[in-house]
Formats: structure tokens, sequence, C-alpha cells
């Protein structure tokens, strides 16, 4: 059974670091093919896709985001870690973890997401 | 950037209806379209992918056509658990994914 978890904190202040945890079971980032995503949803708006770690430690960014992202992976925790600095109030967002299987594929299993708001 | 666009943005049904989604790439993408279903406080759940690959455990009443740029989710039978937003997501620019606005689907 495939599961993804996400951890960090609910608040936190403008101009401070972010970092969120996906913790995850059902399968391993050491296998081919495996990638986990990191994927945010501000209040009532659409996802947008921020980060992604394939099982071979490639690392790929949001194109908007990249200087102010980092991922990385700890494959015997099975833990996928998202770093975001500068943060700030238009940040405000549910981040989601998630799953791709191959090259192309879709975000097949998603944690639960974790709220994650940016004020003073 | 591939741009992703969705029509209506909501729409009101009643159990029963026929539904009919339209998502439009802005440049092809050949089938790497994926539809996935997002209730309230939830995560989203991949419904479609490969733009008509129905995923195992979700009803028949879903399904997936298209290619290219133009796509389109139908829901058949509208039942009262299908009250949601569905997304449709191009991973074409993989990794660079990117998601339409979604489309709000609320009881008549």
């Amino acid at each position: 059974q495939v599961t993804l978890k996400e951890s960090g904190p609910a608040l936190v202040k403008p101009t401070q670091t972010l970092t969120l945890t996906c913790t995850f079971s059902g399968f391993s980032l050491s296998t081919n093919g495996m990638r986990v995503s990191w994927v945010r949803q501000p209040p009532g708006q659409a996802l947008e896709w921020l980060a992604r770690i394939d099982w071979d430690d490639d690392k790929f960014y949001s194109t908007s985001l990249k200087t102010r992202l980092s991922i990385s992976k700890d494959t015997s925790k099975n833990q996928v870690v998202l770093i975001m600095t500068n943060m700030d109030p238009v940040d405000t967002a549910t981040y989601y973890c998630a799953r791709t299987t191959y090259n192309f594929g879709p975000l097949d299993y998603w944690g639960q997401g974790t709220l994650v708001t940016v004020s003073s | 950037d591939i741009q992703m666009t969705q029509s209506p943005s909501s729409l009101s049904a009643s159990v029963g209806d026929r539904v009919t989604i339209t998502c439009r790439a802005s440049q092809s993408i050949r089938n790497y379209l994926s539809w996935y279903q997002q209730k309230s406080g939830k995560a989203p759940k991949l419904l479609i992918s490969d733009a008509s690959s129905l995923q195992s455990g979700v009803p028949s009443r879903f399904s997936g056509s298209g290619s290219g740029t133009d796509f389109t989710l139908t829901i058949n039978n509208l039942q009262p658990e299908d009250f949601a937003t569905y997304y449709c997501q191009q991973s074409y620019s993989t990794p660079q994914f990117t998601f339409g606005p979604g489309t709000k689907v609320d009881i008549k």
C-alpha cells in the first residue's frame, strides 16, 4: 500500500525558510523510475508543481521558483525534503507531495497535504 | 511553458446527468494528459492518465478522450459523490507539469 505524508511547520514568518518533509511507504525511491514531486495549492486556487526528485537523484524545479527551492532525499528513511527560502505571504498554500512511476507519467499517489501560512 | 485551460470553470448539474469538461493545451501534448478529482479539503485523486486510461478502482462512468491539444473528461450518470473540482494536467513537458485552472461541479 502506497502512502505519503507531509510534515512541517504550519506557520512561518515572511523572509524565513520553510522546510517540509514527505515521508512515504509502499515504494522505494531507489527503485528505477520512481519520482517524488511537490505541488502546492493556495487557498481556493489551482495546483502548482514545484519540484521533483528522481530515483537517480536527478532534481528538477519550477522555472519561476527555482532560485528559492531545494529538494533532496534520504532513501534509507523513505523521505524527501523540500526547502523554500525567503517565504512570502503569497506562498501561503497547502503543500502536497506525490509520486510518479515513469517519465511522462501522472501523479498517482498523493499525500494528504499540509497547510503552511506565511504571516508575521 | 505549456499553458492549460479548462471550460467551463464551473457547472451545475443534477444526479444522473452527463457532464463534459474540456481541457485545452497551448501546444500539442500528444496524449500526456491526466485528470484529477479533488473534493473540498482533500488531496487530488488521479482518475485518468494518458488521456483515456482509467485508473484502477475508478468507476467506469468516468471517461477521457482526446489527443494533441484538445481533451475531454466525461462523467455519465453523475452521482452525488462526483460533486468536486476536476483538474487536467499535462506531463508532456515533464518534469515541468502544468495543471488547468479547474472545473467545479456542483449540485443544481
